[in-house]
């Protein structure tokens, strides 16, 4: 299987625990991204990678939350101290840098996070 | 501000039967791109298809087509000849810019579609 892979696939945490989430790209696509949905939305933007560069970070992204992509190639995310709120699906997709038209994300299965 | 706006929470359509999933953006960039995504009960979002705001014509791939009214900002999904397996939660999402430089999705709120026997 040559997709977007996450692990683990469920986490399930008491509040005020750390936790770190990975994903491994498609081997060729440079650019990574980090994705939270909530129960009944769409998908939000959290942070972008292009390589090791982390590029943008939304402001959801609270410092509690790091996310690191060391050799431009897995990416991990870590929530510190999580509350509640947190609880939700982390979805990574990965896209390639050059040609083609569209640059479609490609997504993983995700992680679904739940704090007690 | 950027924005999708999908106002159909569910829909329903009757098995062979064609559905048409809503989709408006607001954007003031003169390029960007659209997406839908499907989003079955195992979670994981799968790419349909894309439109480019340049792109004359509209987009199709296979059962799926993007009717693509740029003056209207609307792109809306059409799924011809629905199979039980379409039904799903479907995500339209929006790039704003050139699609070499930055590509944030932006995505609506979903419209699940149950397809019926």
């Amino acid at each position: 299987d040559t997709g977007v892979s996450q692990n683990p696939r469920h986490k399930i945490t008491k509040r005020g625990q750390n936790v770190t989430f990975r994903c491994d790209p498609i081997s060729e696509h440079n650019r990574l991204y980090w994705y939270r949905q909530t129960l009944g939305q769409g998908p939000e933007f959290l942070t972008y990678f292009q390589n090791e560069a982390q590029l943008e970070k939304s402001r959801l992204l609270s410092d509690r939350f790091s996310a690191e992509r060391p050799k431009g190639s897995f990416s991990t995310l870590e929530i510190q101290r999580t509350e509640q709120g947190d609880s939700a699906m982390y979805l990574c997709a990965s896209s390639l840098d050059a040609s083609g038209a569209s640059y479609e994300q490609y997504f993983g299965p995700g992680t679904r996070l739940t704090v007690t | 501000a950027q924005k999708i706006t999908q106002t159909q929470p569910g829909m329903f359509v009757q098995e062979k039967e064609a559905v048409t999933l809503d989709c408006t953006y607001d954007t003031s960039d003169p390029s960007y791109g659209l997406f839908w995504y499907k989003q079955p009960s195992s979670g994981e979002m799968i790419f349909l298809i894309y439109q480019g705001s340049y792109d004359q014509q509209n987009a199709t791939e296979g059962r799926y087509s993007l009717n693509f009214q740029k003056a209207r900002k609307s792109a809306n999904l059409v799924i011809s000849a629905s199979q039980l397996g379409d039904s799903a939660m479907y995500f339209c999402a929006m790039r704003e810019g050139w699609a070499g430089g930055y590509n944030k999705l932006i995505f609506g709120a979903g419209t699940r579609l149950a397809v019926h026997p």
